[in-house]
């Protein structure tokens, strides 16, 4: 069974642009989870979806803002890019709510200059 | 507010033996535990977790022990393997709300053959 995926891979913007990563979970899973990575220091929760509704929010301003559709993908989108914005950003799907176990996908590697 | 720590940044261990890893909450209201593995450009693995009704939580050559008075808990590996090395993360989370994970900082682990 395929992981989670996520694209694209690697991404480098300009501060002020905007970018949206995209995530499509473990096929079954109706929950997905978005987390940001800097160096050096472990994930921080972003958004959590389920049924496209968001359950769950971080403190992260409201420059970011995350969907997700009927088939359970999700996209994160974050506006006005900051030099503070580059990091890994990670996503996590899991059954639903309820379900501790959440399973990363490979990331996506954005670079702010 | 770093809720969950890891306060060894690293740790080396030669291979066959035992490797003990730590982590610190300060929440009392974390009721599941859990460890993921991260190797480099890949997305972090899920290990095993515990719940808080447990004190102890084995799967082969991984036991997690669980301490609540304490608020601490820990990670032993046994025997330690080289494809062992790599970034281990403790990980807690609630019920209540979303049941985002709280990551700690992330300890590596260095298997020396």
């Amino acid at each position: 069974d395929a992981g989670v995926t996520q694209s694209p891979t690697h991404l480098i913007k300009t501060r002020g642009q905007q970018v949206t990563l995209r995530c499509s979970p473990i096929s079954g899973h109706k929950s997905v989870s978005w987390y940001q990575q800097v160096l050096g220091q472990g994930p921080q929760f972003i958004f959590q979806y389920y049924e496209k509704e968001e359950r769950g929010r971080g403190n992260f301003p409201d420059r970011f803002s995350a969907r997700q559709f009927p088939n359970y993908s999700s996209e994160l989108n974050v506006n006005a890019l900051l030099l503070g914005d580059s990091a890994l950003y990670l996503c996590a799907s899991s059954p639903g709510p309820g379900q501790y176990e959440q399973y990363f996908g490979p990331g996506t590697r954005l670079t702010v200059t | 507010d770093q809720q969950v720590k890891q306060n060894s940044p690293s740790l080396s261990v030669q291979e066959g033996r035992i490797s003990i890893l730590n982590c610190d909450y300060t929440n009392s209201m974390f009721d599941y535990f859990l460890w993921y593995k991260k190797y480099p450009a890949e997305g972090p693995t899920f290990l095993i977790s515990i719940s808080s009704i447990k004190d102890k939580n084995e799967d082969g050559r991984f036991t997690v022990f669980l301490n609540k008075s304490a608020k601490h808990l820990s990670l032993h590996i046994v025997p330690s393997q080289p494809g062992d090395s790599a970034v281990y993360f403790c990980a807690a989370s609630r019920m209540a709300g979303a049941n985002n994970l709280f990551f700690g900082t992330g300890t590596r682990l260095t298997v020396i053959p």
